[in-house]
């Protein structure tokens, strides 16, 4: 049972445009959401978090948005740039989980210049 | 953001053999760490949950006795891959949770790459 999903495997935006990626979760009891960026044989890179308590958190170029009655999350970068192509992770919390974060499949970010 | 290293970066080893990953938290201490395998093209899966000064918590369908976890001290944890096999050859990832911070946040170290022959 995936809890959380991230349906589109990949994603191509032309530079300077802005880049969405979404993330859906099944579990009610997920009070925290993370976005990770990764690249091929490298841990995966923190971005930007977010409490179930909040509908948006920004930092820089990155924003996140939440929106509790759809169970649905996402990412958005602007402007996108080449340096932003990597595979992106949406990740969440259950607060009785002892903190342990249950992952999406991830979606790959091609920005082209 | 806080570091976390690995070590080995990649190892390769022939089948039988124990091979033995290091994760360390470079600048705070970290009560617990989680260990992740990810096979290519999917997601990252977790191992097991690593807490200072007590027993691992692993995974539904984890074998507890094949991958040994020790979280000695606040900034080291170790995963231990006994009588490896072809099949365990994966990237295996630690993370660690920063005190000081958000208790959410998780850091990731680099990866280890395991190629079992």
């Amino acid at each position: 049972d995936q809890q959380v999903k991230q349906n589109s495997p990949s994603l191509s935006v032309q530079e300077g445009r802005i880049s969405i990626l979404n993330c859906d979760y099944t579990n009610s009891m997920f009070d925290y959401f993370l976005w990770y960026k990764k690249y091929p044989a490298e841990g995966p890179t923190f971005l930007i978090s977010i409490s179930s308590i909040k509908d948006k958190n920004e930092d820089g170029r990155f924003t996140v948005f939440l929106n509790k009655s759809a169970k649905h999350l996402s990412l958005h970068i602007v402007p996108s740039q080449p340096g932003d192509s990597a595979v992106y992770f949406c990740a969440a919390r259950s607060y009785n989980q002892g903190g342990k974060l249950i992952f999406g499949q991830g979606t790959e970010l091609s920005v082209k210049p | 953001g806080a570091v976390v290293s690995q070590h080995p970066s990649w190892v390769i080893c022939k089948s039988g053999t124990s091979v033995k990953i290091e994760c360390r938290s470079l600048d705070f201490q970290a009560t617990t760490m989680f260990w992740y395998r990810q096979f290519p093209k999917q997601s990252l899966m977790l191992m097991a949950t690593s807490n200072e000064g007590s027993k691992a918590t692993y995974e539904q369908g984890v074998e507890k006795d094949k991958f040994l976890i020790n979280h000695a001290s606040l900034t080291l944890s170790t995963l231990t891959v006994t009588s490896a096999h072809p099949e365990d050859s994966s990237f295996y990832i630690c993370s660690a949770r920063d005190q000081r911070l958000a208790r959410e946040t998780q850091y990731f170290g680099p990866g280890t790459r395991l190629l079992v022959l």
